[in-house]
């Protein structure tokens, strides 16, 4: 199994600021992605982290609000730019291992305020 | 229509009880079903996969109807520490195959 660390794992931020994400895997994956869990729902995933290259964004998702980095095939980070308080929700990085198996990481609470 | 469909919930059983959770997917090229758990303020986590044939670990099973897309989980002689919600999940073919999930449904177990 994979073990994936977020920081930080919660924050306060005022409207109008930005918050990055850090997520770290234990191992190398060729899959990340970026999750948004808004409070009583379910995931929706936000965007595929690729290495060397551009993330993949879903639709309702822009790189210029959500900037993602991937630098190697541990690590990656989201940003949330320009926050609202509709940004308020849980962020979740996952990976998907050599079995095909799909891990998440523990989240990040982020409220806007 | 959503793409995968959950009874919300809630679901409210005595311990030792049979619950039956049903899930319906919209896409037919859908290839890959799941059952994942999410605990209070955690992260989901896989249960198990769900295969054609019907799958069985312990007090879990897990069936798959691809005619009808639709997709259960029946748990047996319920415990309280299955009180979670129970994520239908599934994926699309493709090489990136991302994980499309249902709203969740809400089990709480009770003494």
């Amino acid at each position: 199994s994979a073990v994936i660390s977020q920081k930080p794992s919660r924050d306060i931020c005022q409207r109008g600021t930005s918050l990055t994400i850090q997520c770290q895997v234990d191992s190398q994956v060729t899959m990340m992605f970026w999750y948004r869990q808004q409070p009583g729902q379910s995931l929706t995933l936000i965007a595929t982290a690729n290495q060397g290259s551009e993330a993949t964004y879903e639709s309702g998702f822009v790189i210029d609000k959500f900037p993602i980095s991937r630098p190697n095939l541990t690590f990656s980070t989201l940003t949330v730019s320009n926050m609202s308080p509709e940004d308020s929700s849980i962020y979740l990085c996952s990976v998907r291992s050599s079995t095909d198996t799909q891990y998440f990481g523990p989240g990040t609470r982020l409220t806007v305020l | 229509r959503k793409e995968v469909e959950q009874d919300p919930g809630p679901f409210n059983v005595p311990e030792g009880a049979t619950v039956a959770f049903n899930c319906t997917y919209s896409n037919s090229a859908s290839q890959s079903f799941f059952w994942y758990r999410q605990d209070c303020r955690k992260e989901p986590k896989l249960l198990m996969s769900v295969y054609s044939s019907g799958n069985e670990d312990g007090r879990f099973t897990a069936q798959l109807n691809r005619a009808s897309q639709y997709i259960s989980l029946l748990i047996r002689d319920s415990k309280l520490s299955d009180s979670a919600t129970y994520l239908c999940v599934v994926t699309l073919s493709g090489s990136a195959r991302q994980l499309t999930f249902g709203s969740g449904t809400q089990l709480t177990v009770l003494p």
